[in-house]
C-alpha cells in the first residue's frame, strides 16, 4: 500500500541536542512538507521541497534543517537553536502543487517531540 | 486576523445530532480541504473541493466561492466522529496551504 511514514511516533530529547525526524513516502510524490502543530493553532509550515535536491523555508524555519537527497525521503532535523521545540510534527506529501486540477495532500501519523 | 477562520473552536453534541462546522477565508484560493485529525495525531483528508458540494457517506462539504465560506456537515453523528476537523485552503497566489486552527468535535453516546 502506498503511503507516508513518519518515525518515531514519540521522541524525547535533552536540551542542547539535535534530533532528526524521519519522513518517507512511496507515493511517487514530488512535493514534501514539514509542519509543526501547537495546541490551539493551525499547522505552520517549517520547510517544503518541490523536487529532489531543492527545498524552501516555510514560515517558521529558524532552528530547523532539512535535506532532500531522495524523492522518497525528507528528514527534518530539530537543532539546538530551536528555542521551543516541544511540539507535534507532521510530514505531508503531494504531487507537484502546480499540476492541473486539485492536489490532495497525504499526511504521516506525526511525531510528538518532547524536550526534557 | 487569521486568513482561515473556523467556528466553533469546540463542539460537543449528542449521538445522532446534525453537525455543522464552518470555515471562512480571506484569500483567493484554488482549492479548499477538509481534514480529520484523530486523538493519535494522524490526519486524513476528507474532502478537497473548489466549488459546489461533495458527499461521502454521512459527511457533506459545501463551498461558496463568492462568500469565501465552506461548511462541513455530519449527519446522524456517532461517537467515532469525535476528532478535530481542520479546514485548509490552497492559496491561488503561491499554491501553499493555509490552515485553520481546527474544530474539536466530541460526540457523546
Amino acid at each position: 500500500d502506498g503511503g507516508i511514514t513518519q518515525s518515531p511516533k514519540y521522541l524525547f530529547r535533552k536540551e542542547g541536542q539535535n534530533v532528526t525526524l524521519s519522513c518517507e513516502q512511496n507515493l511517487n510524490h514530488d512535493a514534501m512538507y514539514w509542519y509543526r502543530q501547537d495546541p490551539g493553532q493551525g499547522l505552520r509550515l517549517i520547510y517544503y521541497s518541490q523536487i529532489v535536491n531543492d527545498f524552501q523555508k516555510g514560515d517558521i524555519a529558524e532552528g530547523y534543517s532539512v535535506s532532500r537527497e531522495k524523492k522518497e525521503s525528507f528528514p527534518l532535523t530539530v537543532t539546538s537553536a530551536q528555542k521551543n521545540p516541544t511540539a507535534f510534527y507532521l510530514c505531508a506529501s503531494s504531487i507537484f502543487p502546480r499540476a492541473r486540477g486539485l492536489t490532495e495532500a497525504f499526511f504521516g501519523q506525526g511525531t510528538r517531540l518532547t524536550v526534557v | 486576523k487569521n486568513e482561515v477562520e473556523q467556528s466553533p473552536q469546540n463542539l460537543t453534541a449528542q449521538e445522532g445530532e446534525f453537525i455543522t462546522i464552518n470555515c471562512s477565508y480571506s484569500v483567493g484560493i484554488s482549492a479548499l480541504h477538509w481534514l480529520q485529525q484523530h486523538p493519535g495525531g494522524g490526519i486524513v483528508s476528507l474532502f478537497m473541493l473548489s466549488s459546489g458540494k461533495k458527499k461521502h457517506g454521512r459527511l457533506i462539504a459545501t463551498i461558496n466561492i463568492q462568500e469565501k465560506h465552506s461548511s462541513l456537515h455530519i449527519t446522524a453523528s456517532h461517537p467515532r466522529d469525535s476528532a478535530v476537523y481542520i479546514c485548509a485552503v490552497r492559496s491561488r497566489s503561491n499554491y501553499q496551504l493555509i490552515w485553520g486552527a481546527g474544530t474539536k468535535l466530541i460526540i457523546k453516546p
